[in-house]
């Protein structure tokens, strides 16, 4: 089935330790997206591309950065990860296309601990 | 710009009886709506999405919604609600033209009693 696959599903890094979260699609959707979501909070949109077209929010902090080299990986840099980072972090894509099958597709998620 | 609100963090419910779930959005141009369900540890899920024609749309599950767009509303409906329905549920966003930035509500915690 196509999907929206997130590794690994727990990562524990230690402060400012640099980490990588990744993230790939079998739905060859145009606009992947990264969102944290903390405990009891609603996702918070950090960025998303349109295909190679970054689009930075403007209060994610310079400490995350992303890459996306191909269409079908995306991946989420913390450069130096501080306590207040740990959170769940979902990656989402959608087609990009408007119309009837607009919608988000979610991976499961990464929980990331910072010790 | 959007931006959702959802007026209830939780909201305590007994199995069968029905419930509502609100959500109020503001945004200067028109927009997609959605309602996302998360159970623990796990991502997000589509329950049902409003993009245009009827506003009444089924989703998922037994869940239904009406857009208002006079009240700037697309609040979420079940008639009997199970105790597998217990779950985050999630209002969003999205601009029908421009930006394909989703925004999220805050959430409600619905917890279904026995």
């Amino acid at each position: 089935d196509a999907m929206v696959i997130q590794n690994p599903r727990y990562q524990v890094t230690q402060f400012g330790k640099p980490v990588t979260l990744s993230c790939s699609q079998t739905l060859n959707h145009n606009v992947m997206y990264w969102y944290q979501q903390k405990s009891s909070q609603a996702p918070k949109l950090l960025f998303h591309y349109y295909d190679k077209d970054f689009n930075n929010e403007a209060d994610t902090p310079d400490n995350f950065q992303s890459r996306r080299p191909n269409t079908s990986f995306c991946f989420l840099d913390i450069r130096s990860p501080g306590l207040g980072d740990a959170a769940m972090y979902l990656c989402a894509t959608s087609s990009g296309n408007r119309g009837g099958n607009e919608k988000l597709f979610f991976g499961s998620g990464t929980q990331l601990s910072v010790l | 710009a959007q931006s959702v609100t959802q007026l209830d963090s939780q909201v305590p419910v007994f199995e069968e009886a029905p419930v509502e779930l609100r959500c109020n959005y503001s945004s200067s141009v028109s927009v997609y709506l959605f309602w996302y369900v998360q159970y623990p540890n796990q991502g997000l899920q589509l329950l049902l999405k409003y993009l245009s024609g009827s506003t009444l749309v089924k989703g998922i599950n037994g869940f239904e919604a009406e857009f208002n767009k006079s009240q700037t509303s697309f609040h979420l409906r079940k008639p009997s609600v199970h105790i597998s329905d217990t779950a985050e549920y999630f209002c969003a966003v999205s601009a029908t033209s421009g930006t394909y930035k989703y925004i999220f509500g805050t959430g409600t915690r619905l917890k279904v009693l026995a």
